[in-house]
């Protein structure tokens, strides 16, 4: 199979505090890994593309200096969330795919992020 | 720019019944169309998988068709069952990358 996993699966932080969510491939590797985002009854929304060794690629009208995505290695990506606001508050989802991109897309289990 | 619909938003069955999820896609120049289950609160689960070379796939009481031509893909689930009670959510290649765009999903309810 292919196992991603991403932690922690919720976090509450305070506005003004960053919070980093980290997403694993367990047991494959991945050069380009997905970071989507999901408010309450609305679709999956893809955040930004991060690729292993270079700079993620950012949807337009998404923050990259907000929203910091690091790609250290073949199987870890990590989504920082600086200085968090109540509007940041969503269901964010790392996915990855094992393989050519005509392989399935594999999800992690999602963070729920709450600020106060 | 890809624009995936799901039709209906919401669906209510009793157990047993055979049932037929419905997807549009607007850009059928598509790699491929992902069927996804999400159950409240957690990820996605893959489904099925279908290339755009292909007609159908199939898995257990799942069979998921497209027509790319019509811009459109359904997905069947056969002798539904309490258990596949949850939202699903098709997914099609934009433009000629290997992004994904996501339908809002159909919840599924599966009555005993």
């Amino acid at each position: 199979g292919a196992v991603v996993s991403q932690h922690p699966s919720w976090v509450i932080c305070k506005s003004g505090t960053s919070v980093k969510i980290e997403c694993r491939s367990l047991d494959f590797q991945a050069t380009t890994m997905f970071w989507y985002r999901q408010f309450p009854k609305q679709s999956l929304m893809l955040m930004a593309t991060s690729n292993e060794g270079s700079k993620a690629t950012y949807e337009q009208g998404v923050e990259k200096d907000k929203f910091l995505i690091n790609h250290a290695s073949l199987t870890l990506s990590t989504l920082t969330v600086t200085s968090a606001h109540p509007e940041d508050s969503s269901f964010y989802i790392c996915s990855a795919r094992k393989g050519s991109y005509n392989s399935p897309l594999h999800f992690g289990n999602g963070t729920r992020l709450t600020v106060t | 720019k890809q624009e995936v619909t799901q039709i209906p938003a919401a669906l209510s069955v009793p157990e047993g019944e055979n049932l037929v999820l419905n997807c549009s896609f607007t850009d059928s120049a598509i790699y491929n169309l992902q069927w996804f289950r999400q159950d409240p609160g957690k990820g996605l689960t893959s489904l099925l998988l279908i290339q755009s070379s292909q007609r159908e796939q199939t898995s257990g009481r799942l069979n998921a068709s497209l027509d790319k031509s019509s811009g459109r893909s359904t997905l069947y689930i056969a002798a539904s069952q309490p258990g596949d009670s949850a939202t699903y959510l098709c997914a099609a290649t934009q433009g000629g990358s290997e992004k994904l765009v996501f339908g809002k999903g159909t919840k599924l309810t599966v009555n005993p």
